[in-house]
């Protein structure tokens, strides 16, 4: 089993419709972040949190919302999908005792979602 | 506005020969750079990464250079090879602040 599963891998959607992305990690890493990624753009955090207590606004969380579950899980909602939020989005995972230089972030494969 | 920038959107490379990838930043609180490698379908992979205490970090055929002065690094792979076909993310952060801020990417394709 991948170390950062994400779900759906694919996924399109209705303008309007409420979505969530899930994610979960066998890493045992505190830290849990959501990226997406837009061509010539890279990637641009959304949310990210440094324990289930701690969510921070990334910066692009506009029309976004996220929920830490538990140390292993955290979801991204869409709660009304716009065609502008057509992209890949990455969940990743830090060690907090790790510093970013070490081995950096641990992402899923990504979620593509299409909004139309 | 985009804290870190990678200009050359694609970069196309004999077999063989060295590839050059360049990226340039614009926050002088980053400390940390990464480089990550991404193929089709899969998530970003960590590849080589170097604090702002060092001008220079090899690790096989990749080396990654930072010339703070000019709040640019750069990242060699000698020699390329068909695997090293993917898209090549730079990536920084603050020693403070474990965020990444990430560049846009640049594709490398190895010809045979």
């Amino acid at each position: 089993d991948a170390d950062v599963t994400q779900t759906p891998r694919n996924r399109i959607t209705k303008t309007g419709k409420r979505i969530m992305l899930e994610c979960s990690q066998t890493k045992g890493h505190d830290r849990m972040y959501w990226y997406r990624q837009d061509p010539g753009l890279g990637l641009r955090l959304i949310y990210y949190s440094f324990d289930v207590k701690d969510i921070n606004k990334g910066e692009i969380s506009d029309g976004y919302s996220v929920s830490r579950q538990a140390q292993a899980k955290f979801s991204l909602s869409l709660e009304s999908a716009i065609p502008n939020q057509t992209a890949l989005y990455f969940c990743a995972t830090s060690d907090a005792s790790t510093p970013p230089l070490n081995y950096g972030y641990t992402f899923g494969s990504g979620t593509r979602l299409t909004v139309v | 506005d985009q804290q870190v920038k990678q200009n050359s959107p694609s970069l196309s490379v004999q077999e063989g020969r060295i590839s050059i990838l360049n990226c340039d930043y614009t926050n002088s609180m980053f400390d940390y750079f990464l480089w990550y490698k991404k193929y089709p379908a899969e998530g970003p992979t960590f590849l080589i990464s170097i604090s702002s205490i060092k001008d220079k970090n090899e690790d096989g055929r990749f080396t990654v250079f930072l010339n703070k002065s000019a709040k640019h690094l750069s990242l060699h792979i000698v020699p390329s090879q068909p695997g090293d076909s993917a898209v090549y993310f730079c990536a920084a952060s603050p020693s403070n602040d474990y965020k990444l801020s990430f560049g846009a990417g640049t594709t490398v394709t190895v010809r045979a």
